[in-house]
């Protein structure tokens, strides 16, 4: 059962403009929502995260979204670089909850000069 | 920043040998580490909690048996893949959290096993 989902495999984008990658959870009782970038055979590095309280977080050219309701969050490049190029997962927890996350399966972003 | 170290990087084995792989958080106490093995182009799926002082705590489907995790001290735990075999041949992923709070977690750069 996946509980988080990123349901583009992919996402290919012009250098400059703007990355949405996006991710769906299905538990609702994930509290804490946290987008990691991650190069091939190394461990994934944090980005930028979000507690269920916020609606929208912003660190210089990230920016996550989130939609409780829909169980949605998104996470927004721009301006897109070409050291962007990397596979993003989305990751969920319920604080309290031993501090396990919970991964999507990633998106790889590739971003074209 | 917070940093984790794996080691080692990469190891190939034959089977029927035994693994270990050591996760060290370097700036910082972790009373607990997280494993992760990513089989590729797949997410990161949590294996186990590791917890200083205690045991480990497994997720379903992990046998504990096969994959051995010792919590030596506040700033490693050692993975230890019994009796490998290929099919265990993976991206192993150690993580701890700088604070309970939060939930940011900080990774090492994972160990590539290939078990011939």
């Amino acid at each position: 059962d996946q509980q988080v989902k990123q349901n583009s495999p992919s996402l290919s984008v012009q250098e400059g403009r703007i990355s949405i990658l996006n991710c769906d959870y299905t538990n609702s009782m994930f509290d804490y929502f946290l987008w990691y970038k991650k190069y091939p055979a190394e461990g994934p590095t944090f980005l930028i995260s979000i507690s269920s309280i916020k609606d929208k977080n912003e660190d210089g050219r990230f920016t996550v979204f989130l939609n409780k309701s829909a169980k949605h969050l998104s996470l927004h490049i721009v301006p897109s670089q070409p050291g962007d190029s990397a596979v993003y997962f989305c990751a969920a927890v319920t604080t309290g909850g031993g501090n396990k996350l919970t991964f999507g399966t990633g998106t790889q972003l590739k971003v074209e000069l | 920043g917070a940093v984790v170290s794996q080691h080692p990087s990469r190891v190939i084995c034959k089977s029927g040998t035994s693994v270990k792989i050591e996760c060290r958080s370097l700036d910082f106490q972790a009373t607990t580490m997280f494993w992760y093995r990513q089989f590729p182009k797949k997410s990161l799926m949590l294996m186990a909690t590791s917890n200083e002082g205690s045991k480990a705590t497994y997720e379903q489907g992990v046998e504990k048996d096969k994959f051995l995790i010792n919590h030596a001290s506040l700033t490693l735990s050692t993975l230890t893949v019994t009796s490998a075999h290929p099919e265990d041949s993976s991206f192993y992923i150690c993580s701890a959290p700088p604070r309970l709070a939060g939930g940011v977690m900080y990774f090492g750069p994972g160990t590539r096993l290939l078990v011939l």
